[in-house]
């Protein structure tokens, strides 16, 4: 089975470009979870769907930071303008309530942003 | 709202040694707990889990009680090895509301052969 893929897994920009990270989460996962993590810290739930609606993005920063997931499948993550505090791994994730898989959340390998 | 505390670290050991990283939580309800691990340059895997009082997950020689009264899921493995040297994170999940994963902050592990 395949696992949660992303794209690109490092991006180098500069302060007040525009970056988008793309997400294909294991097929069936109704659920994709993108999380923040900064170096030394835990990972931060940015935004959460199922299927194509939003659950929760209480602490998604929506004056720069934008997600969608259009068809219930992929989702892609934008940052525009960038800030410097930005630069982190943005992880998806995705999970499914199935009996086989217990509702884990599996996560992809991440998408690695230095904002210079 | 919903946290964990993990024990600070870095933490460095001698091979074979035994290790504890220990995780608190603060949570409404009955949440299920995780331990996650992530190895340089990787994502997250999910290392072992617990989803009711007293389960006891375990995985590659690691384990970790679900402790309802101290609110607690401390790590341990009696013998480390060199490949364990990776970031441990503790992670709880409720069932009310969205479930979401909530981390701690994370533990670095090295073992020294």
């Amino acid at each position: 089975e395949a696992g949660v893929a992303q794209s690109p897994r490092y991006k180098i920009i500069e302060k007040r470009q525009s970056v988008a990270f793309w997400c294909n989460p294991i097929s069936g996962h109704a659920t994709l979870y993108w999380y923040q993590q900064i170096l030394g810290q835990g990972p931060k739930l940015l935004i959460q769907f199922q299927n194509n609606g939003v659950v929760d993005d209480s602490q998604l920063p929506k004056d720069r930071f934008s997600a969608e997931r259009l068809k219930g499948v992929d989702s892609t993550l934008k940052i525009q303008p960038a800030k410097l505090e930005d630069s982190a791994v943005y992880l998806c994730a995705s999970s499914s309530p199935t009996v086989s898989s217990g509702n884990t959340i599996y996560f992809g390998e991440g998408s690695w942003l230095t904002v210079v | 709202g919903d946290s964990v505390t993990q024990m600070e670290g870095p933490v460095t050991l001698s091979e074979e040694a035994f290790l504890t990283i220990n995780c608190t939580y603060t949570a409404t309800g009955y949440p299920s707990l995780f331990w996650y691990v992530q190895y340089p340059g990787e994502g997250l895997q999910l290392l072992l889990k617990a989803t009711k009082a007293d389960d006891k997950g375990s995985n590659k020689g690691f384990e970790a009680t679900y402790r309802k009264e101290t609110t607690s899921f401390h790590l341990e493995k009696g013998s480390v090895q060199v490949s364990d040297s990776a970031v441990y994170f503790c992670a709880l999940r409720n069932i009310q509301g969205a479930q979401k994963l909530v981390f701690g902050q994370g533990t670095r592990l090295t073992i020294n052969p």
